[in-house]
């Protein structure tokens, strides 16, 4: 079976790092493109960022910069190391892979972990 | 950056109605977008890929359809399993973006 579980959440301080993991099964994070994307309460949904298989990324412009995507084929995990985090980066963090044979939408999900930067 | 703009923002019908939703990009994007569904505290759902393909496992009842800059998403019967927000995805682009969202309530 399929899985994605994200772990890393908590609280931050305004400036402070964190780093968030999405431990897969059922499939190779490395033949397959992953994404991270974020949900702030009560608001929708915001692409954060991509991992190609073949190791090319892309950001979205309102974490260029301050985030880096990243994984780990020999534990079969994605990573999202976020630094100099701003109270607008307080959201649930979801990852998901990309539907082989697509080239750009996810077919599952896991169930996300919260971020919250606040003092 | 591509923008995506949806429409309504929510309705609400009765269980049978048909019900669609309206995604329009800023400038074409192909067949290149996804429509999501999303219930409360839990992670999004693939319904449809490139604009009208049935992801495996999606009720019929779901369709899509649409090139260009403008997509439909239709629910040709509510159910009452199918109340939550809908997003539309456009992946035209490296840098992917998502609609607003939509929000569905059975009346």
């Amino acid at each position: 079976e399929l899985q994605l579980v994200e772990s890393g959440g908590g609280l931050v301080q305004p400036g402070g790092s964190l780093k968030l993991s999405c431990a897969a099964s059922g499939f190779t994070v490395s033949g397959n493109y992953m994404s991270w994307v974020r949900q702030a309460p009560g608001k929708g949904l915001e692409w954060v960022s991509v991992l190609y298989a073949g190791g090319s990324t892309f950001y979205a412009d309102s974490v260029k910069g301050r985030f880096t995507i990243s994984r780990d084929n020999s534990k079969n995990t994605l990573y999202l190391q976020m630094n100099s985090l701003r109270p607008e980066d307080t959201a649930v963090y979801h990852c998901a892979r990309g539907r082989p044979g697509s080239s750009g939408c996810d077919d599952y999900w896991g169930q996300g972990t919260l971020v919250t930067v606040s003092s | 950056d591509i923008q995506m703009t949806q429409s309504p923002s929510s309705l609400s019908a009765s269980v049978g109605d048909s019900v669609t939703i309206t995604c329009r990009a800023s400038q074409s994007i192909s067949s290149w977008l996804a429509w999501y569904q999303q219930k409360p505290g839990k992670a999004p759902n693939l319904l449809i890929y490139e604009a009208s393909s049935l992801h495996s496992g999606v009720p019929s009842r779901f369709s899509g359809s649409g090139s260009g800059t403008e997509f439909t998403l239709t629910i040709s019967s509510l159910q009452p399993d199918d109340v939550a927000t809908y997003y539309c995805q456009q992946y035209n682009t490296y840098w992917r973006t998502f609609g607003q969202g939509t929000k569905v309530e059975i009346k």
